[in-house]
């Protein structure tokens, strides 16, 4: 799986868009983008993934650049409770029987 | 999303003794459940992949006699870790993969504390 590179923290005002970038140059055509964030002493949840095209879901936006190599996660209007660690992972498709392997994410902290 | 549980939520034991931890997941079966243990302020670093029906493959590093895994069903995986030190005290944290979504959700993890 493609390596993720992602600042070690962030900060973002309560109500503000919260935008995480994720450099992924090394990603392979048929890798996917997923993100999943961790709120402290928690598992993982789900966020939102991605092949190409601009994916937005409930929780999240995702935009993935033309050439792949980036993408952003962007939360609309944060609030304290999206205050945890977002980890950008790129694997291959869910089909396949490979594991989620985690980098060290970004720190977002919303800020009241 | 689909809904995978662990048991107990936290778990004290002295050392030298083993702990047990459940994994379930409620809503689907799943044919692979996966380990992951995180220290303070890491990230989640997978220990083995657990196959329903057959023996787990662990990853470079851990000790497949330490942390014993049984996938015996496909709603349960455990983990057993055996003769705990202070050293093993971390978050272990399951995670299954549903075959109906392909997706992996995980569990809310076991904080473990040996003393």
């Amino acid at each position: 799986d493609a390596k993720t590179t992602q600042p070690p923290s962030m900060d973002c005002a309560e109500g503000r868009a919260a935008n995480l970038p994720c450099n992924h140059s090394t990603i392979s055509g048929n890798e996917y983008v997923y993100w999943y964030r961790q709120i402290h002493s928690q598992g993982p949840q789900y966020i939102i993934h991605g092949l190409k095209n601009n994916e937005t879901n409930e929780m999240a936006s995702l935009i993935i650049t033309e050439d792949r190599k980036s993408s952003t996660l962007i939360l609309p209007h944060a609030t304290l409770r999206d205050t945890a660690v977002y980890y950008c992972i790129v694997r291959l498709p869910s089909g396949s029987a490979r594991q989620l392997t985690f980098g060290s994410g970004t720190q977002l902290t919303v800020l009241p | 999303g689909a809904v995978v549980s662990q048991h107990p939520s936290w778990v004290i034991c002295k050392s030298g003794t083993s702990v047990k931890i459940e994994c379930r997941s409620l809503d689907f079966q799943a044919t692979t459940m996966f380990w992951y243990r995180q220290f303070p302020k890491q990230s989640l670093m997978l220990m083995a992949t657990s196959n329903e029906g057959s023996k787990a493959t662990y990853e470079q590093g851990v000790e497949k006699d330490k942390f014993l895994i049984n996938h015996a069903s496909l709603t349960l995986s455990t983990l057993t870790v055996t003769s705990a030190h202070p050293e093993d005290s971390s978050f272990y944290i399951c995670s299954a993969r549903d075959p109906g979504t392909v997706e992996q959700y995980f569990g809310p993890g076991t904080r473990l504390t040996v003393t």
